[in-house]
């Protein structure tokens, strides 16, 4: 099974600060069609994960352009400018390229 | 609009099997898959397993022995069945639709406990 590696495990930020998380493939999430299905989610506190980016750089309906999704192959990034209070929680990464799919295991991004 | 309801007993037995309901609506089950991921609490999120439209499944190689997804599409409801339950199942599990490829749409959750 794929494993999905993030760094960091927890992120102390400063309101308005960036934030930057790394999620590593164990193999390449290009798919045999040539799309890479990595994938992005917030949990916030109590709340049920939401869908930020898909296919490692598309925005889902609604999200800020202040989170931004890059990489390719095994090495994907999400980065977070100008980090608001809504934006804190747990940060998850997914792929869906291989069968079965699997999550990082979460990176939490919280105040210093 | 999209909407998800996960449904079930919040309080299973040890060895006994656990069966949720996910209910759906604004979306047809031929044209979105559906998967199950589950949360134990204070951990991470675990991709359980997905029903595609066609009705084909696949499982997570961890829980594959143990766990069935069906569907009922007159009804919009997709099942999960997971035997042999222990304490270690204890999570809150979610149903999702698809967006592109993972879970785009998810429901509130069910919170199951395994204890006697």
């Amino acid at each position: 099974d794929v494993v999905l590696t993030q760094t960091p495990v927890a992120q102390p930020v400063t309101l308005g600060d960036q934030a930057s998380i790394s999620c590593r493939s164990s193999q390449s999430l290009v798919h045999s069609n040539g799309n890479t299905y990595l994938e992005w989610y917030l949990q916030k506190p109590g709340q049920s994960p939401q869908l930020l980016i898909y296919k490692v750089s598309n925005r889902f309906s609604g999200v800020p352009d202040r989170f931004i999704g890059s990489g390719s192959g095994s090495d994907f990034t999400l980065k977070i400018s100008r980090v608001e209070p809504e934006d804190l929680g747990v940060y998850y990464c997914f792929q869906a390229t291989h069968d079965p799919y699997t999550f990082g295991a979460g990176t939490k991004l919280e105040l210093k | 609009q999209v909407q998800l309801k996960e449904s079930g007993p919040g309080l299973v037995q040890p060895s006994q099997t656990l069966s949720l309901t996910c209910t759906v609506s604004g979306f047809s089950l031929t044209s979105y898959h559906v998967s199950w991921v589950r949360q134990p609490p204070g951990k991470g999120l675990e991709w359980m397993g997905v029903i595609w439209t066609g009705g084909s499944t696949a499982y997570n190689s961890l829980l594959k022995s143990r766990l069935s997804i069906s569907r009922d599409i007159s009804k919009s409801q997709v099942f999960l069945k997971m035997n042999s339950l222990q304490t270690e199942d204890t999570a809150t599990y979610y149903c999702a639709r698809d967006y592109y490829s993972g879970p785009g749409y998810w429901g509130q959750g069910v919170m199951v406990t395994v204890s006697s």
